[in-house]
C-alpha cells in the first residue's frame, strides 16, 4: 500500500526564502508524481507533475525532482513571497490515476 | 470554461437522511474520482471511474456509493448519514494520469 509522508508539517519563513518541502513515498512503481497547492477553504490546484521517467520539473519560481528508486521529491521554492502561503501537497499515482496524499506542508511567508 | 462543478457547497444533514452531491465536467475527461478531507488531514479516494459505467473503490469506500451514466457526471450518494462522514468532499477529473482538475468541494456537517 502507498504511503506518502510530507517533511515538515509546517513552515513559517519572511518573505524572501529560498525553501524545500520534503515528501517521502513508500512504492516507487509509481506512473507520475504531482505537486498540488490548496488554500484554505479551496480545491486543490496543480502546479508540476513529474513523469517516472523524468527527474525534474519547473515552472517559473517552482522546481520539483523526483529520485524515484529512493521514494522521494522535493519540491524547491525559490525567493519565496507572501502569496506563496499555502498547503502544498505531493502525490504519486499509478497508471490508474488513483492519487495518493500525504497529510501535507502548511506553508506562512511572512512579509 | 466550467472545469469541475460541484453542487452543493454547504450542507448539513441529521444522522440517518441521505444525499446526493452532484459533479460534473465539461473537460471530456475519462477518468473522474471522489475524494474527502477531513481536518488537517490529506486527501482519501472514495470512488473513482475509470469511463461512462465503469466504477470501482478506493481507500474509504463504506456508506457510499456511485453511478457514471454519463462521461460528464458523477454523482456520490450518502445513505444513511453518520457524523464520522462529516468531511469536505472534492470530485476530480483527468485524462488518465494528466491534467487533473479538482471542483471547489461540498463542506458536509451531519448532525
Amino acid at each position: 500500500k502507498q504511503e506518502v509522508t510530507q517533511i515538515p508539517a509546517a513552515l513559517s519563513v519572511p518573505e524572501g526564502e529560498n525553501l524545500v518541502l520534503n515528501c517521502s513515498f513508500t512504492d516507487s512503481a509509481i506512473y507520475n508524481l504531482q505537486w498540488f497547492r490548496q488554500d484554505p477553504g479551496k480545491g486543490l490546484t496543480s502546479l508540476l507533475l513529474i513523469q517516472s521517467s523524468q527527474r525534474e520539473q519547473t515552472s517559473g519560481r517552482l522546481n520539483a525532482s523526483l529520485d524515484k528508486s529512493s521514494g522521494r521529491s522535493t519540491l524547491y521554492i525559490a525567493a519565496s513571497q507572501p502569496g506563496d502561503s499555502a498547503t502544498y501537497l505531493c502525490s504519486p499515482s499509478g497508471n490508474t490515476g488513483k492519487l495518493i496524499f500525504g497529510q501535507g506542508t502548511t506553508l506562512q511567508v511572512k512579509p | 470554461n466550467a472545469g469541475v462543478t460541484q453542487t452543493p457547497k454547504f450542507r448539513i444533514l441529521k444522522i440517518g437522511q441521505s444525499m446526493t452531491l452532484q459533479c460534473a465536467q465539461d473537460m471530456n475527461h475519462n477518468y473522474m474520482y471522489w475524494y474527502r478531507q477531513d481536518p488537517g488531514m490529506g486527501l482519501k479516494l472514495i470512488y473513482y471511474s475509470v469511463g461512462a459505467g465503469i466504477t470501482d473503490k478506493g481507500e474509504v469506500p463504506n456508506g457510499y456509493n456511485v453511478s457514471r451514466s454519463t462521461t460528464e457526471d458523477f454523482p456520490l450518494r450518502l445513505e444513511l448519514a453518520a457524523p464520522s462522514q462529516t468531511s469536505v468532499y472534492f470530485c476530480a477529473s483527468s485524462y488518465r494520469s494528466d491534467g487533473y482538475t479538482f471542483g471547489s468541494g461540498t463542506r458536509l456537517t451531519v448532525v
